[in-house]
């Protein structure tokens, strides 16, 4: 696609629930980052997709927190009994290889509300 | 863990002004990015500079980066309402076949008219 899309734009669930994120990267991108923004915060690394394996795992905060890459192209990114500590904006972005030389794509995210 | 930190939090000046932005790092990189963010949703890339260069340019924009103070500057010229935003740096410390970015907090940029 013509850039990075990430669905929902918006979810409010319930404490408890299990939530699906998804991210839908620029066509050929092979690696793929999930970052995760609490209000007013920076960027927290989550994990880092290249291609369908995740070398790089380190930031996703718990086991409730899990994703997947298929067919090189779109993630999806599940948080299990989603707590309030979770709610916060989850961004998506794409590069065209592992190195940042050329910086990255980010697309719109998805703003978690826990209830 | 934050690698990146911008100073200061939060900038007010008028349009036309010039606007600069901080940020110091803590261990080598591979090279300096900066990022801008509106209406916190989706970052948007502005300008990358390498470990081995000191200054870069992008239309208003000019990067600096002073390795041996582990910091970067990034100055806004001729500022206009459009430029608010919030204004992050990003580094690169990838060492093992493959690099990510650690992102700072931000600097927050008002630009009156």
């Amino acid at each position: 696609g013509a850039g990075v899309s990430q669905s929902p734009s918006n979810k409010v669930t319930e404490k408890g629930k299990d939530v699906e994120l998804r991210c839908d990267p620029i066509s050929g991108h092979t690696a793929l980052y999930w970052y995760r923004q609490s209000l007013g915060q920076g960027l927290e690394f989550l994990i880092y997709f290249q291609g369908n394996s995740a070398p790089d795992k380190s930031g996703l905060p718990s086991d409730r927190f899990s994703a997947e890459r298929t067919g090189g192209s779109v993630s999806t990114l599940t948080i299990q009994r989603t707590q309030q500590e979770d709610s916060a904006v989850y961004l998506c972005a794409s590069s065209e290889t592992g190195f940042t030389n050329y910086g990255y794509t980010f697309g719109s995210g998805t703003r978690l509300t826990v209830v | 863990s934050q690698q990146g930190e911008e100073d200061p939090q939060a900038l007010s000046i008028q349009e036309g002004e010039n606007a600069t932005m901080n940020c110091s790092y803590k261990t080598s990189i591979n090279n300096l990015q900066w990022y801008r963010q509106n209406s916190g949703r989706g970052l948007v890339h502005l300008i990358l500079i390498r470990s081995n260069e000191r200054e870069k340019h992008s239309g208003r924009l000019r990067v600096t980066l002073d390795t041996s103070k582990k910091s970067s500057s990034l100055l806004i010229t001729a500022s206009r309402a459009a430029d608010t935003a919030s204004y992050f740096c990003a580094t690169d410390q990838g060492n093992s076949g493959y690099s990510t970015l650690t992102f700072g907090k931000g600097t927050m940029l008002l630009v009156s008219p």
